[in-house]
């Protein structure tokens, strides 16, 4: 069974970077993408990105070059580093897989659990 | 603001169906077959429930259906259980720059 965990520091200061990891297990991060999701509390769903285990990357345009996504697949995760932050960053991160090898559908099946990550001095 | 139109609210009745539309523009939704569709109960990740506007997942029931006409995306629940009191959202492919929306979602109460 595939699982996600997100990991990361829970707090971050406004103007630093938010960094965080997604651990893969129970398949190989090989030939599917992933992405990012995040939801401020109380509001809805936001894509960051999304990154190709060969490391080609997407992102959305809204957040204007801050975000920067990276994959290690020997270790079989992929990580985030939204650059800049401010009170409007602050939000619960997901990562999340496409459903279907070598196709980006925007069907993400397997989710993390996600993790609150607040921007706060 | 969200790039996809939804409607904050639906609700319904135990047995009856309801229908969520999601409405976006000829740059999302309209030109393209990639419309996904999620449910997330309260405190957990969401769960995908159709994806290329019409298929399910293995393991969705098939009461879920989804469906497109134009510019407008909709998700069909039919047979309404109680557990299907949740936020749904809709998402779609919206080209090779901005990649992926969202619709606002849409909360679903079962009276």
């Amino acid at each position: 069974q595939v699982q996600l965990q997100e990991s990361g520091p829970g707090l971050v200061k406004p103007s630093e970077t938010l960094s965080l990891t997604c651990a893969v297990s129970g398949d190989s991060i090989d030939y599917y993408y992933w992405s990012w999701i995040r939801q401020p509390p109380g509001k809805g769903l936001e894509w960051i990105g999304r990154i190709y285990y060969t490391g080609s990357t997407n992102y959305n345009p809204s957040l204007k070059s801050r975000a920067t996504m990276s994959v290690d697949t020997s270790k079989n995760h992929f990580s985030l580093k939204l650059s800049s932050v401010t009170a409007a960053d602050t939000a619960v991160y997901y990562c999340a897989r496409d459903l279907i090898k070598y196709q980006m559908l925007n069907a993400f099946d397997i989710w993390g659990q996600g993790t609150l990550v607040t921007v706060s001095s | 603001q969200s790039a996809l139109t939804q409607p904050a609210s639906v609700s319904g009745s135990p047995g009856q169906s309801i229908t969520i539309s999601c409405t976006g523009t000829s740059s999302d939704v309209g030109s393209y077959n990639l419309v996904s569709w999620f449910r997330q109960r309260p405190g957990k990740a969401p769960k995908l429930m159709i994806y290329e506007v019409t298929k399910r997942p293995s393991g969705v029931s098939n009461r879920f259906s989804g469906s497109k006409s134009g510019n407008t995306a909709s998700l069909t629940i039919s047979g309404l259980q109680a557990e299907d009191e949740a936020d749904y959202y809709c998402c779609s492919y919206a080209g090779s720059s901005t990649y992926v929306v969202f619709g606002g979602g849409t909360q679903l109460t079962v009276l």
